[in-house]
């Protein structure tokens, strides 16, 4: 079965602060991982993806396929980063993104 | 705005009452996906189609739920005979199968449904 964890529901940082919102994943073969932002009153967008190594606003993301985790960090938290972040994963045959329960990331000043 | 949209935005609707919501994917999208999504849970797959097909159900798509894509553009999700557990944000996504952002999923602000 495929199953993504995100252990924390809130996570509350100082701005300037490092973040590391944490995620851990179930799938028996080569899953693709993601990290979706949704910022307060927008749409679910795509933050970054593992295969494209990059990145995003200062985020980044490494595939741990030992420790099954996909954990999103940032060394350097600012207050705009302030928004619900969900894990999500998509298996090698399949089309449908699994998702977890989501982090919501507050930075305050 | 060339974004996914959806409508109605939001619906009240009263218990054992037919809802329908529409989907306007990118319109250079073949691929369009919908998704449940309840308080404190991340979105929950439903079904998805490819071009008019629709290729897969999850098991949480109830005999009371039908989607269709008849042309391969727009589709529509219907809720027959609602129950209030049915009370939740409809979202829906769409992909394309080429370019850069091959399979990437864009997401749709999203139907509040709630069953009185």
């Amino acid at each position: 079965a495929q199953r993504v964890t995100q252990p924390e529901k809130l996570l509350s940082v100082f701005k300037g602060a490092p973040v590391e919102l944490k995620c851990n994943y179930s799938y028996s073969g080569s899953p693709e991982l993601f990290w979706y932002v949704q910022y307060s009153r927008q749409r679910l967008q795509l933050l970054l993806r593992h295969i494209s190594r990059e990145s995003i606003k200062g985020f980044t993301a490494d595939l741990n396929k030992g420790e099954t985790s996909f954990h999103l960090k940032k060394p350097f938290a600012q207050e705009e980063d302030s928004a619900m972040y969900y894990c999500a994963l998509r298996g090698e045959y399949g089309n449908k993104l699994v998702f977890g329960a989501g982090t919501i990331l507050r930075v305050k000043s | 705005d060339t974004g996914v949209s959806q409508n109605p935005r939001h619906k009240i609707t009263k218990r054992g009452q037919n809802v329908t919501f529409r989907c306007d994917p990118i319109s250079e999208h073949n691929r369009l996906y919908w998704y449940r999504q309840t308080l404190g849970q991340g979105p929950e797959f439903l079904t998805y189609f490819q071009n008019e097909a629709q290729l897969e159900k999850s098991r949480l798509l109830s005999d009371r739920f039908s989607a269709e894509r008849p042309k391969g553009s727009f589709s529509t999700l219907e809720i027959q005979r609602t129950e209030q557990g049915d009370s939740a944000m409809y979202l829906c996504a769409s992909s394309s199968m080429s370019g850069t952002d091959f399979y990437e999923q864009y997401f749709g602000p999203g139907t509040r449904l709630t069953v009185t």
